[in-house]
């Protein structure tokens, strides 16, 4: 059973340009989380996709946008690129669970983006 | 959202026990205690959670304080493997699996 995939590895772009990356949940998940973690320091929560539409998001500007496809699978995309939004790109699965209090997420290995 | 206070990092030999403490004083009632880990290189994977007992699985023990202020990530038995960052983060049943990840702790394991 293949767990959370995650496209590409790295990623070399410049500023002002725009980046898509890609998710694949583990099978079975519905649910996909991203987050955002720098050097040295804890992951930070984007957004979410349920139902191929976005349900919670953190304290993120509007040039991070995502999607969520019929199957489940999903895209963040950074638009603008600044130098800050260097860094490993977290995407996480889940299935939610009707009336379950709980929903354990399965990260992937992250796509590490680097701008110049 | 109600924060978790750890340590930067903490050293072990292997084979010892490792007790990670984690402060939460402003835990609400639906609020649970998660741990999660992440090895180097690698996404963060799940370790344990709890609501108000003691929990253990395979991967380690987690005993909660009865005022739910603060718990403690038992390791029973720390390998070089076991070498990763540990967040503890709360997350309210409403959250729909929504982490706030903190520094962590650094584990570091000498053989």
């Amino acid at each position: 059973d293949a767990g959370v995939t995650q496209s590409p590895t790295h990623l070399i772009k410049t500023r002002g340009q725009q980046v898509t990356l890609r998710c694949s949940p583990k099978s079975g998940h519905d649910t996909v989380s991203w987050y955002q973690q720098a050097l040295g320091q804890g992951p930070q929560f984007i957004f979410q996709y349920y139902e191929e539409e976005e349900r919670q998001r953190g304290n993120f500007p509007d040039r991070f946008s995502g999607h969520q496809f019929p199957n489940y699978s999903s895209e963040l995309n950074v638009n603008a690129l600044l130098l800050g939004d260097s860094a490993l790109y977290l995407c996480a699965s889940s299935l939610d669970l009707l009336g379950q209090p709980y929903n354990e997420q399965f990260f992937g290995p992250g796509t590490r983006l680097t701008v110049l | 959202d109600a924060k978790t206070t750890q340590p930067n990092s903490m050293e072990s030999n292997e084979e010892e026990p490792v007790h990670l403490p984690c402060n939460h004083s402003t835990i609400s009632g639906t609020d649970y205690i998660h741990w999660y880990r992440q090895l180097p290189s690698q996404g963060p994977e799940y370790v344990i959670h709890g609501l108000t007992s003691n929990v253990n699985n395979r991967m380690a023990s987690l005993a909660i304080a009865e005022d739910r202020k603060s718990s403690t990530l038992i390791l029973h038995r720390a390998t070089l493997r076991d070498a990763a960052v540990y967040y503890c983060i709360l997350g309210s049943t409403d959250s729909w699996g929504k982490l706030q990840f903190g520094a962590g702790t650094q584990v570091v394991v000498t053989p």
